[in-house]
């Protein structure tokens, strides 16, 4: 069964930064690109940052783009999302995701909420 | 990149069927799709794949009730047989090289 497990949310603020970090297991994780989805308090879901399998390629949302990183560590089969320069409008539940290709955002893990708050 | 337009809500009886619709924007009529339903309180869960042809893929444990279709940049979810347990939120997802879309969300009621 694909579990992931994500941690490093809470509450920070404006212009501070946070690491998200998502352990998956269930699956063979350096076989699969991986994603960051976010939702914001009660608005759908935005896309934020992909990377392929070996962490070679990454990609960013416009919204996010030079201020959050995205890598893995495939031997510990870890997702991550470094955060700088947090802002209110970032304050949602981040979802790590596994991506299939040609298929989609296929297995979901159960969020993690940051809150920017001063 | 590609832009996809949902409707805003749904209504549908108990036992009757619901048809949600996703558009994909010019220049996009031919992306695969995926659909998502998210319950509430809950985190997002895959439904299936549609592709151009109107052949669909759907994910483990998916119910017989759920299935897709298209016409032209349409694509359609369809859920027969309502139960209250479909009341969700519905959103599809679209991707090309360097991006991924998701639309903006159909809130299914169940009267």
């Amino acid at each position: 069964e694909v579990q992931l497990l994500e941690s490093g949310g809470g509450l920070v603020q404006p212009g501070g930064s946070l690491r998200l970090s998502c352990a998956a297991s269930g699956f063979t994780f350096s076989n699969y690109d991986m994603t960051w989805v976010r939702q914001a308090p009660g608005k759908g879901l935005e896309w934020v940052s992909s990377v392929t399998t070996s962490g070679s390629s990454t990609y960013y949302a416009d919204s996010v783009k030079g201020r959050f990183t995205i890598s893995r560590d495939n031997s510990n089969n870890t997702l991550y999302l470094l955060m700088d320069s947090l802002r209110a409008e970032d304050t949602a539940v981040y979802y790590c995701a596994k991506l299939v290709a040609a298929t989609g955002t296929v297995d979901w893990g159960q969020g993690t909420l940051v809150t920017v708050s001063s | 990149q590609p832009v996809l337009t949902q409707s805003s809500s749904a209504f549908a009886s108990l036992g009757s069927s619901v048809k949600l619709t996703c558009t994909l924007s010019s220049g996009h009529s031919s992306d695969i799709i995926a659909w998502h339903q998210q319950q509430p309180g809950k985190a997002p869960r895959y439904l299936m794949k549609l592709e151009s042809s109107g052949s669909y893929n759907k994910g483990s444990g998916v119910p017989d009730r759920f299935s897709g279709s298209r016409s032209g940049a349409d694509r359609y979810l369809t859920i027969s047989n309502l139960q209250s347990e479909d009341e969700a939120d519905y959103y599809c997802e679209t991707w090309d090289s360097n991006t991924r879309v998701f639309g903006t969300g159909t809130k299914v009621t169940v009267l």
